[in-house]
């Protein structure tokens, strides 16, 4: 369901290190997820999606995978640069085209 | 390709006052677009979904004469907040789903709008 009122965790990463970022979800039904990326005084940008007949999927330096037991989602970023600092939501599909997102956390990428 | 714009970025303005914020879609048809509030250090909260041609779907607790929404084309959605006080003071952001687009697709973000209310 809907994460409200919850303020952000937060995770620091050396540059050069891989950044992993969780999310749990609610709704067992739900059979299609996004990671967005959101940037300071900016609109959440796309990274990477996944359907839940697939546990995992790759993109550029990016991993996302979804285990339905326990709903959990997870965003790997390999080699993780200063411009991956943002904060991260995790989506998922509710009803038709409407999603309902996680708390979100902050990455932030110490050079 | 799957540009969505917010119109305006920042408005600063007195309690009481009504605030129009549009949400456009460049390259594509929208027959959904959608109106989220986002506090600092927060998630974003849907607030409403808006149809193309008919009336606004609102989420429990939100009020649908406080923030209207107004879908009249396949590419412009507005919402006005009215009779706006402090604690209005949000960052609205909208996002659209490419009518052409099988399911299971991500929605497309605007940049959002800072609203303060004095």
């Amino acid at each position: 369901g809907e994460s409200v009122g919850l303020h952000l965790p937060t995770l620091s990463v050396q540059e050069g290190d891989n950044s992993i970022i969780n999310c749990a979800y609610s709704n067992s039904a739900s059979d299609y997820f996004i990671w967005y990326k959101q940037e300071s005084g900016k609109g959440p940008q796309f990274i990477i999606d996944i359907r839940s007949n697939m546990d995992k999927r790759q993109g550029q330096r990016v991993t996302v995978l979804l285990n339905k037991t326990v709903k959990h989602l997870s965003l790997q970023i390999a080699a993780t640069q200063p411009g991956d600092s943002a904060v991260y939501f995790c989506a998922e599909k509710i009803t038709g085209n409407q999603f309902y997102f996680g708390t979100g956390t902050s990455l932030t990428v110490i050079p | 390709g799957a540009v969505v714009s917010q119109h305006p970025s920042r408005v600063i303005c007195k309690s009481g006052t009504s605030v129009k914020i549009e949400c456009r879609s460049l390259d594509f048809q929208a027959t959904t677009m959608f109106w989220y509030r986002q506090f600092p250090k927060q998630s974003l909260m849907l607030m409403a979904t808006s149809n193309e041609g008919s009336k606004a779907t609102y989420e429990q607790g939100v009020e649908k004469d406080k923030f209207l929404i107004n879908h009249a084309s396949l590419t412009l959605s507005t919402l006005t907040v009215t009779s706006a006080h402090p604690e209005d003071s949000s960052f609205y952001i909208c996002s659209a789903h490419n009518a052409g687009s099988t399911s299971n697709q991500p929605q497309h973000f605007g940049d959002g709008t800072r609203l303060s209310i004095l």
